[in-house]
């Protein structure tokens, strides 16, 4: 379902490590899921996208997961640099409407 | 790639008073736009859903009176805060997408609104 209000979880890497951000969506027919990412102060950007028929994505340094068994996504980011510290969030598309969910997940980067 | 605008990207204004915050759809068109309100340090909360051409679709909890949103043309929706207060005061971001049905939503940067 949708979180409101609550306060982000924190996920700390080392800068060349690999990051895993996870997310629990809510409808099992949804069929399309993208992955944000939001700079302090800013707007979310687009970072990656997956259809519900497929479960895996990659793109440049990141790969998406998608398990539809146990309505879970996750982001790996590989090499984790200091410029990728921001808070990453997932929404799940179905029939047209878009949700937001999980709340969100605040990765830092340590140098 | 598509590219949502949002302004004013920041706003000061005194209790009471109204503001209003425009959401453009530059390169493409959008029948559905949303509108969002961030507190520091947490995720996006959705305040409603703008529908060009109808009125917008409010989540629970949040004031139509208050919040007034509307979208004229497939590429404005706008978001007007009335007789503002100082819990007012927050993050909105706007976002749009494509019309076709499976396509990625575009955010605005936000608009920092402070009421004094």
């Amino acid at each position: 379902g949708e979180s409101v209000g609550l306060h982000l979880p924190t996920l700390s890497v080392q800068e060349g490590d690999n990051s895993i951000i996870n997310c629990a969506y809510s409808n099992s027919a949804s069929d399309y899921f993208i992955w944000y990412k939001q700079e302090s102060g800013k707007g979310p950007q687009f970072i990656i996208d997956i259809r519900s028929n497929m479960d895996k994505r990659q793109g440049q340094r990141v790969t998406v997961l998608l398990n539809k068994t146990v309505k879970h996504l996750s982001l790996q980011i590989a090499a984790t640099q200091p410029g990728d510290s921001a808070v990453y969030f997932c929404a799940e598309i179905y029939a047209g409407n878009m949700l937001t969910f999980g709340g969100g997940t605040r990765l830092m980067v340590k140098p | 790639g598509a590219v949502v605008s949002q302004h004013p990207s920041w706003v000061i204004c005194k209790s009471g008073t109204s503001v209003k915050i425009e959401c453009r759809s530059l390169d493409f068109q959008a029948t559905t736009m949303f509108w969002y309100r961030q507190f520091p340090k947490q995720s996006l909360m959705l305040m409603a859903t703008s529908n060009e051409g109808s009125k917008a679709t409010y989540e629970q909890g949040v004031e139509k009176d208050k919040f007034l949103i509307n979208h004229a043309s497939l590429t404005l929706s706008t978001l007007t805060v009335t007789s503002a207060h100082p819990e007012d005061s927050s993050f909105y971001i706007c976002s749009a997408r494509d019309q076709g049905r499976n396509s990625p939503l575009h955010f605005g940067n936000g608009t920092r609104l402070t009421v004094t």
